[in-house]
């Protein structure tokens, strides 16, 4: 599976728009873009994936560049309960293991 | 969405001891359950993977006669510490997914927060 890049750190003021982004650039043509997150001593929680569209859902969106190289996931209306680390995870299609890197500790400030 | 729980939520055991975790799909069948460990301020890093009715896999560096994984049943896998030291204390989590479908999300238990005194 390809590896991602994310920033070990974001800070977002309550109410705004998150938008965390995620470098995959060996990405290959079957593997898809996996977004989970975990809340301090809790276990991951699954958020969004895609694999060339956008994606949406009620937690949050999944923008997807054309040529698949990176993404964005965006929370449009962070709160405090938000604040977690966040993890971009790039996965073939029939593989049923997660590798999970450092991913992004997103801070919500009030 | 679907649920994984995992219990116990904590346990504190003595060194030397052996600790079961268990890790059920409450509403969906999973023939296949990952089992992770993170020590604070890491990330996830997956142990082995649970086969239903099969002997598990498990990552290279994880020993298999200490870190003992059953998977009796298409909605349970259990997870044994055996001969439990110090430096086993940790957090474990075990994630499931739909049967047959690797395209979708895996669902996550709460976690295991293990302290071996």
């Amino acid at each position: 599976d390809a590896k991602t890049t994310q920033p070990p750190s974001m800070d977002c003021a309550e109410g705004r728009a998150a938008n965390l982004p995620c470098n995959h650039s060996t990405i290959s043509g079957n593997e898809y873009v996996y977004w989970y997150r975990q809340i301090h001593s809790q276990g991951p929680q699954y958020i969004i994936h895609g694999l060339k569209n956008n994606e949406t859902n009620e937690m949050a969106s999944l923008i997807i560049t054309e040529d698949r190289k990176s993404s964005t996931l965006i929370l449009p209306h962070a709160t405090l309960r938000d604040t977690a680390v966040y993890y971009c995870i790039v996965q073939r299609a029939g593989s049923y293991q997660l590798t999970f890197g450092k991913g992004t500790k997103l801070s919500v400030i009030p | 969405g679907a649920v994984v729980s995992q219990h116990p939520s904590w346990v504190i055991c003595k060194s030397g001891t052996s600790v079961k975790i268990e890790c059920r799909s409450l509403d969906f069948q999973a023939t296949t359950m990952f089992w992770y460990r993170q020590f604070p301020k890491q990330s996830l890093m997956l142990m082995a993977t649970s086969n239903e009715g099969s002997k598990a896999t498990y990552e290279q560096g994880v020993e298999k006669d200490k870190f003992l994984i059953n998977h009796a049943s298409l909605t349970l896998s259990t997870l044994t510490v055996t001969s439990a030291h110090p430096e086993d204390s940790s957090f474990y989590i075990c994630s499931a997914r739909f049967q047959r479908q690797a395209n979708t999300e895996a669902f996550f238990g709460q976690g295991t927060r293990l302290t071996v005194v």
